[in-house]
């Protein structure tokens, strides 16, 4: 079955480190791929997505994810954590289900910021 | 312009009653969708309307309804609460078919958090 799966449920970084978030997935084919932040009492908002072409890609607040197909992955990077960076960050995969496209989310990770 | 607006953003209430949310995509908008959101389950899909039709439905119990207006607002209701309907309650609008489009971005309201007492 599908499967999204984020082995990090809570992360702590200084700020000024660098950050990545580990999302994998279970899917045969290549699936659309989206990162999501939610900020405390906000509903979320999209980070970056991937639906083909350049593996890397760019999206806003200066965050960075990367497809690999060979291990399934599509982690999340920033180069330098800012505090306000600080919330919970959902990795989420869109395949097909005959004809319908369905959405499954990871469970999430919680990422706190240290001064 | 405005965003996707969910009302109310808090809930009380009581087992066995039923409550209905509600949900205001941005303008032009046809697709609401709708999940729920716990601590342990994450998020889970619970279905999806695209011009007043329920396109796609997730793994909820019946008690779990929903509709769309002509003016692609959406409401949800759920009927005889039980404790663990404690959730919030996320309504995401988007200008295609979400569950057909696996390209589109969807936009997220604030949530609206029931507690079931």
């Amino acid at each position: 079955a599908q499967s999204v799966t984020q082995p990090d449920i809570h992360i702590t970084v200084s700020e000024g480190a660098s950050l990545e978030l580990r999302c994998n997935y279970s899917y045969g084919a290549t699936p659309y791929l989206f990162w999501y932040v939610q900020s405390p009492g906000q509903g979320l908002q999209l980070l970056l997505k991937y639906f083909s072409g350049d593996t890397l890609v760019q999206g806003i607040k200066g965050f960075e994810a990367e497809f690999k197909r060979s291990q399934s992955s599509f982690n999340l990077r920033k180069p330098s954590v800012h505090w306000s960076d600080a919330a919970e960050y959902f990795c989420a995969v869109g395949y097909n289900a005959g004809n319908n496209r369905k959405l499954i989310w990871g469970l999430g990770t919680s990422l706190a910021v240290n001064p | 312009k405005a965003g996707v607006t969910q009302t109310p953003r808090y809930l009380i209430k009581t087992r066995g009653q039923q409550v209905t949310l509600s949900c205001s995509p941005i303008s032009g908008h046809r697709s609401v969708s709708w999940y729920q959101q716990t601590p342990g389950q994450g998020l889970q899909f619970l279905f999806e309307y695209f011009s007043e039709t329920q396109r796609n439905k997730g793994n909820f119990p019946g008690r779990f309804s929903g509709r769309q207006f002509s003016n692609s607002r959406s409401e949800m209701n759920v009927s005889t609460l039980e404790l663990g309907d404690s959730a919030l309650y996320l309504c995401a609008s988007s200008g295609t078919i979400t569950s057909m489009s696996g390209d589109t971005e969807a936009f997220f309201g604030q949530g609206t958090r029931l507690t079931v007492v």
